[in-house]
This record gives structure tokens, C-alpha cells and sequence, in this order.
């Protein structure tokens, strides 16, 4: 099974600043790795797929970069409605793995 | 407009069964991959089980192989989960989710084991 980790689990920023986080795999996934963003109380939405693709409809604000083992979800000037947390999810193979989780919170 | 709605959720106790559907509308279910995906409270999401379009392949995350059972009926565009032996652990809000990476989700549906 392949172990996601993210980074950091918590992460403040004011509004407009922009916001980094980080997905890591303990093998490689080459770019099947995906992101997604969940608010209290609602299902998880894709924002990112083969590590790099914006999902429908996701604004150019979000954008994702790595391959293999390491990942990286960019946010530039962060807006109120971007306040979430985020997993990314490996799909290179069964069992799917998520991460843990990185909450984005308002600084 | 593309939707999946689970239901079948509800408290149950340790050791019994239930049986989740999810009903699928807007997109051509049998293009999919389908999966089962949870989140217990407060916590983050895990994986449960997946099925291929045609059924061919099916797989389990190692909490639940041998107690849960994923299911297909293309002609219904429905997806199923039966779980048996059910756990405390097995609390949650279980999702389904259309896609390899998970393009189409449910709204969820709460199990809650306890006695």
C-alpha cells in the first residue's frame, strides 16, 4: 500500500498570500496523484488530476505540479472561499490512498 | 445534471448488516469505475472499496475485505455495498465516487455502528 503524507497539517495565511502545500507517496505514482478540496459538512470536489490538470470549472488560481514521489498544490491570492482542507489521493493503483489532510485557515 | 445520491445509512449494531446504494444520473455510469469511499468523524478520507465498469475487477482496503461487498448493476445505474460484521470502527459518512480520480461525488450517507 502506498502511504501519502501531506504537509503541513495545518496552514495559515492571510487573504491574497499565497499558499503551498505539499503531498509526498512512499513509492512512486508517476502523475496519477489528484487533489481535492472539502468544506464542513459537504463531499470532497477535484480541483487537480494527473498531478497538473485542472478539473472543470476549477479557477487558474490552483494549479499542481511533481511527478513520482513528490507533489506540490499551489493556491495564488488566496480568496475566502479557498479556506478548506485539502487531501491529495494517489491512483496509480488499488488499494487508492489519501492523504491526511492539510486544513487551509484564514491567518 | 450529474449526480450520485447514496442511501441505506442509519445506526446499527456491532455485528449486523447494512446494505448502501447509490443511485447514478446524468453520465454514462457504465463508462466508470466506481468506488466507496468514508470519512469518520473528524477525520480524514480512506479509500474502502472499487469496481471496474464491467464488474471484471473489484478491490478492497484491507479494514474491510472479507466483511464488505461492492456490487454493480449497469441496467440500474446503481451502485451497491453490502456490509456485514459491522464495526465500531466502521462509523462514518460513506461516499461514492465516479472516475479514477473522483470527478463525481455523492453527498454521502452517515453509518453509525454502536450499541
Amino acid at each position: 500500500e502506498k502511504v501519502m503524507t501531506q504537509s503541513p497539517a495545518t496552514l495559515s495565511v492571510f487573504p491574497g498570500e499565497r499558499a503551498t502545500l505539499s503531498c509526498r507517496a512512499s513509492q512512486s505514482i508517476s502523475t496519477n496523484l489528484a487533489w481535492y478540496q472539502q468544506k464542513p459538512g459537504q463531499a470532497p470536489r477535484l480541483l487537480i488530476y494527473g498531478a497538473s490538470t485542472r478539473a472543470t470549472g476549477i479557477p487558474a488560481r490552483f494549479s499542481g505540479s511533481g511527478s513520482g514521489t513528490e507533489f506540490t498544490l499551489t493556491i495564488s491570492s488566496l480568496q475566502s472561499e479557498d479556506f478548506a482542507v485539502y487531501h491529495c489521493q494517489q491512483y496509480n493503483n488499488w488499494p487508492y490512498t489519501f492523504g491526511q489532510g492539510t486544513k487551509l485557515e484564514i491567518k | 445534471e450529474v449526480q450520485l445520491v447514496e442511501s441505506g445509512g442509519g445506526l446499527v449494531q456491532p455485528g449486523r448488516s447494512l446494505r448502501l446504494s447509490c443511485a447514478a444520473s446524468g453520465f454514462t455510469f457504465d463508462d466508470y469505475a466506481m468506488h466507496w469511499v468514508r470519512q469518520a468523524p473528524g477525520k480524514g478520507l480512506e479509500w474502502v472499496s472499487g469496481i471496474t465498469s464491467n464488474s471484471d475487477t473489484i478491490g478492497y482496503a484491507d479494514s474491510v475485505r472479507g466483511r464488505f461487498t461492492t456490487s454493480r448493476d449497469n441496467a440500474k445505474h446503481s451502485l451497491y455495498l453490502q456490509m456485514n460484521s459491522l464495526r465500531v470502527e466502521d462509523t462514518a459518512v460513506y461516499y461514492c465516487g465516479g472516475g479514477d480520480a473522483f470527478d463525481i461525488w455523492g453527498q454521502g450517507t452517515m453509518v453509525t455502528v454502536s450499541s
